[in-house]
């Protein structure tokens, strides 16, 4: 089974930098792009970074995304207390053929 | 702007098939490359994706294979829609269900545009 794992949790208080951790697999992140959601409960994900690190129309460059070999990474900047959400890396996997979700990250602002 | 909506019954039985529909708007399903996908959440837990169907002309899919043959999408473009159908559903397959747009280029794929979703819960 294909994992990629995040933490539970993370937290900052306003204006603070903020990182959540995705680390996976040659057959996933070491081999293919990976994308950031944000997801508020009982609205619609959103897309944040495609590509490893590029952002989608409207997105504010305060979120940015890097990788390295097997693990990947999201950075908030001058956090906000709208940035309160549930955050997942997702993948596509060459071994099962399928499109993996990260265990999802919950940012708490302080 | 592209929009999604998941309709269908709230409640399905235990062993019985779930069938939901995502209408699509603001664009139509016959232009363009796109992967339409099925997304589901259960209640406390984190994003599984469930497939996705290809709009190549041959309808090609892709399955997460834990779900061991029961999921099925199809695409109606003449309606603009796309369907899941998930077979022999228990307790377990109770979720939020979204549709979504994926792409697939040089970026790699990504879901670009989501539905807000709809509650399915397995109950008899």
């Amino acid at each position: 089974q294909s994992v990629l794992t995040q933490p539970p949790s993370a937290s900052g208080t306003p204006g603070q930098r903020v990182t959540i951790s995705c680390s996976g697999s040659s057959s996933n992140i070491g081999t293919n792009t990976v994308s950031w959601y944000q997801h508020l409960p009982g609205t619609a994900p959103k897309l944040l970074i495609y590509s490893d690190n590029q952002w989608p129309s409207g997105v504010p460059d305060r979120f940015s995304g890097s990788k390295s070999d097997t693990s990947a990474s999201l950075a908030i900047s001058g956090l906000q207390s709208e940035d309160e959400a549930d955050y997942y890396c997702a993948v596509w996997d060459d071994s099962v053929n399928a499109y993996i979700f990260g265990t999802g990250t919950k940012v708490s602002v302080l | 702007q592209v929009q999604l909506q998941e309709s269908g019954p709230g409640q399905v039985k235990p062993s019985q098939t779930l069938s939901l529909t995502c209408t699509v708007s603001g664009t139509s399903m016959r232009s363009g490359y796109y992967y339409w996908s099925w997304i589901r959440q259960p209640a406390g837990k984190g994003l599984e994706w469930t497939g996705r169907i290809y709009t190549n002309g041959f309808g090609s899919t892709n399955y997460n294979p834990s779900l061991r043959g029961r999921v099925t999408i199809s695409l109606d473009t003449s309606k603009n829609q796309f369907s899941l159908k998930l077979s022999s559903v228990t307790a377990a397959d109770t979720a939020v269900y979204y549709c979504a747009r994926g792409r697939d280029d040089y970026n790699g794929y990504r879901i670009d545009y989501w539905g807000r979703g709809t509650l399915v819960t397995v109950s008899s």
